[in-house]
């Protein structure tokens, strides 16, 4: 399989429950992010990741934890959720050091928190 | 100044026509500017992109327009069709791991 794979594509969850958000890249990339996608609003970037360590945390709640275990997987955990979390939740890879090669997104997760 | 400003929210074009989208930076520093294209339940990707050295760029029906001293840069699409219905993203990135995108613009293409 190529490209970015994120799972699940959908996700309800309440807001005391802990669920976890899977992105996989097999493009060789070495930085993946995470991307909140809100109706009307510019993407938001969350976290980045280059080799493994964090480089971006974008002033994001403590209830969204990310965990990046080797260059091709990103996770997101949620827990505690508050409605206003509902939305589009985007991963992407770079190839980090060549700027032009734009980015590669996943489908993206569907998160309503109810 | 770390914003992208894109215009128009929405735009209805008939099949045949020329789609025009608008975007505008205040940041001197960003050095690369791409288009990414939406389709629904699907991620962005990129369509297109230029770098400030330049003041147009062309893809098949895919153009864009890049004015340096006004800071604006602008997506054309010649002849849309109803297959380039989808959202359309300007962004803009300085390098580092930062892309700063527009708020998006939602393209219909009428038959």
């Amino acid at each position: 399989e190529t490209g970015v794979t994120q799972t699940p594509r959908h996700l309800v969850m309440g807001m005391t429950n802990k669920k976890s958000l899977k992105c996989e890249q097999h493009l060789g990339h070495n930085a993946m992010y995470w991307y909140k996608q809100s109706a009307k609003k510019p993407l938001e970037l969350m976290f980045v990741y280059s080799l493994e360590e964090r480089v971006e945390n974008n002033s994001v709640p403590s209830r969204f934890s990310p965990e990046c275990p080797n260059s091709s997987h990103l996770f997101l955990h949620l827990h505690t959720l508050q409605p206003e979390d509902s939305a589009l939740y985007l991963c992407a890879s770079s190839q980090g050091g060549r700027l032009y090669d734009g980015y590669t997104f996943g489908s993206g997760t569907r998160l309503t928190v109810v | 100044q770390q914003q992208v400003k894109q215009s128009p929210q929405s735009l209805i074009v008939q099949k045949g026509g020329i789609s025009i989208i608008n975007c505008a930076y205040e940041n001197t520093a960003f050095d690369y500017f791409p288009w990414y294209q939406q389709f629904p339940g699907k991620g962005p990707a990129l369509l297109i992109a230029i770098r400030p050295d330049v003041s147009e760029k062309k893809e098949g029906r895919f153009t864009i327009s890049f004015n340096k001293s006004a800071k604006q840069f602008s997506l054309h699409i010649m002849d849309s069709q109803p297959g380039d219905s989808a959202t359309y993203f300007c962004a803009a990135s300085s390098g580092g791991f930062k892309t700063i995108f527009g708020a998006g613009t939602r393209l219909f293409v009428k038959a």
